[in-house]
């Protein structure tokens, strides 16, 4: 079945700080991959997306690549803020068959920026 | 536009006891689906529904049932509330599956004592 697999957290910055947060990930077929932001006590939010091999995909200083050949999709940005303090989702969506509904989630991960 | 709206955000329950956890969208989307986030888990997919009149079983559907009578409108109920339905609930919908378009409601924490 599929998965995905991201960086186990908390990661902990300093603001303007480069980051980086690993997600690999295992499925059939070519899926689709996301980014999901959950600021505190809120719901998730989609932060940028990537439909096919080498797409990149960019929104508020964050990007990521799908890269087939390592399957993954990696999430970076160049100077980190305290606004972007948040749990950080990897998901995939299967592009075929009976799955095509369905988000797979990875667990997540913690990030906190300090001033 | 109130985009995905779920009430309550808040409950306790006693084991046994049942509920409906209430989502609407105004956004005319056929797709909508709920989740529950547990720690260290992510989210996995409980049910879903592809339009009115249409559900089937994600992930982890056992202890919950859904209808879709409406666009608008997918209820979850939980039937006799167990301490390991203590989670964080989610509902999201979607205008084009295709697109990845999932728009989340902002959750219901629910506790089962």
């Amino acid at each position: 079945g599929n998965s995905v697999t991201q960086m186990e957290g908390p990661v902990t910055l300093s603001e303007e700080a480069f980051l980086t947060i690993n997600c690999t990930y295992t499925a059939t077929g070519y899926p689709s991959l996301f980014w999901y932001v959950q600021y505190p006590g809120e719901g998730l939010q989609l932060l940028l997306k990537a439909t096919k091999a080498d797409d990149k995909g960019s929104n508020k200083g964050f990007e990521a690549t799908y890269r087939k050949e390592t399957t993954s999709f990696h999430l970076e940005k160049g100077s980190v803020q305290v606004s972007d303090s948040a749990v950080y989702f990897c998901a995939l969506r299967e592009n075929s068959g009976g799955s095509n509904y369905k988000l797979t989630f990875g667990k997540g991960t913690l990030l906190t920026v300090n001033p | 536009n109130a985009g995905v709206t779920q009430t309550p955000k808040f409950q306790v329950l006693k084991t046994g006891q049942s509920m409906t956890l209430q989502c609407a969208q105004d956004m005319n989307h056929e797709y909508m689906s709920w989740y529950r986030q547990d720690p260290g888990m992510g989210l996995r997919l409980i049910h879903y529904s592809v339009g009115a009149g249409i559900t089937d079983q994600g992930e982890v559907p056992n202890g919950y049932n859904v209808s879709r009578s409406t666009t608008e409108d997918f209820p979850l109920r939980l039937l006799s509330a167990a301490p390991s339905q203590t989670s964080v609930y989610f509902c999201a919908s979607s205008y084009s599956v295709r697109l990845g378009g999932y728009t989340f409601g902002s959750g219901t924490r629910l506790t089962v004592v």
